[in-house]
């Protein structure tokens, strides 16, 4: 098993370009998840999907767009790139489970994450 | 909105000495994970508490988790300088999502 993979490992766009992430599983995980990683913030959740077909916005959306046609792919585009945007991202995703309140996430598996420079 | 708050944020400590890394978070939650993430890497997955009073072990690192606190930790005996990371807490939100720490950046010192 590949586990999660990402691509491309690393890109540079200048400002106003447009571009997508590539997300992808082998372990039938129906959450999947894009976090955004900078320096002394940790990490933030930027969109989510609970199953295929499904998105959710994190803490940080805006700027964002995601699909998830394929239960197995988590797509993350940007549509007109920022300065602001520079960053690395991860991808992770995890199986259903139940807790005390009903479904809930497990443990979050981890791409390798793509750094991404917006000049 | 769920605040997960580390500390310290940074710490250096000599090889062969015990702390401990403290994680409080501002919300009722259930599910409090630990991560490890190498320089340049992604991260791995620790340990999943799921209970008040639960403890998780492997090695050198020791985990717990008081709800009621709303506090985990994350102890280290003995540090070995293969122990040097950072370290994240995330706590569950809402059943679907979590909430990350800024993390502690751990430097071992020989």
């Amino acid at each position: 098993n590949a586990g999660v993979t990402q691509t491309p490992k690393f890109r540079v766009l200048k400002t106003g370009q447009s571009m997508t992430l590539l997300c992808a599983q082998d372990m039938n995980h129906e959450y999947m998840y894009w976090y955004r990683q900078d320096p002394g913030m940790g990490l933030r959740l930027i969109h989510y999907s609970v199953g295929e077909g499904t998105t959710a916005k994190g803490e940080v959306p805006d700027g964002y767009n995601v699909s998830r046609l394929k239960k197995q792919n988590f797509l993350l585009g940007l549509e007109s790139a920022a300065p602001s945007q520079t960053s690395v991202y991860f991808c992770a995703s995890s199986f259903r489970t139940s807790g005390r309140t009903g479904a809930s996430t497990d443990t979050q598996y981890f791409g390798p994450g793509t750094r991404l420079t917006v000049l | 909105e769920l605040k997960v708050e580390q500390n310290p944020l940074f710490l250096s400590m000599q090889e062969g000495k015990n702390y401990t890394i403290y994680c409080n978070y501002s919300t009722t939650s259930d599910r409090l994970y630990w991560y490890r993430q190498d320089p340049g890497k992604s991260l791995e997955s620790l340990f999943v508490l799921l209970s008040n009073g639960a403890v998780k072990q492997e090695g050198r690192l020791m985990a717990s988790l008081d709800t009621k606190a709303r506090l985990s930790t994350l102890h280290i005996t003995a540090a070995v300088h293969d122990l040097s990371a950072t370290y994240f807490c995330a706590v569950e939100v809402g059943n679907e999502k979590l909430t990350f720490g800024t993390g502690t950046r751990l430097t071992i010192i020989p």
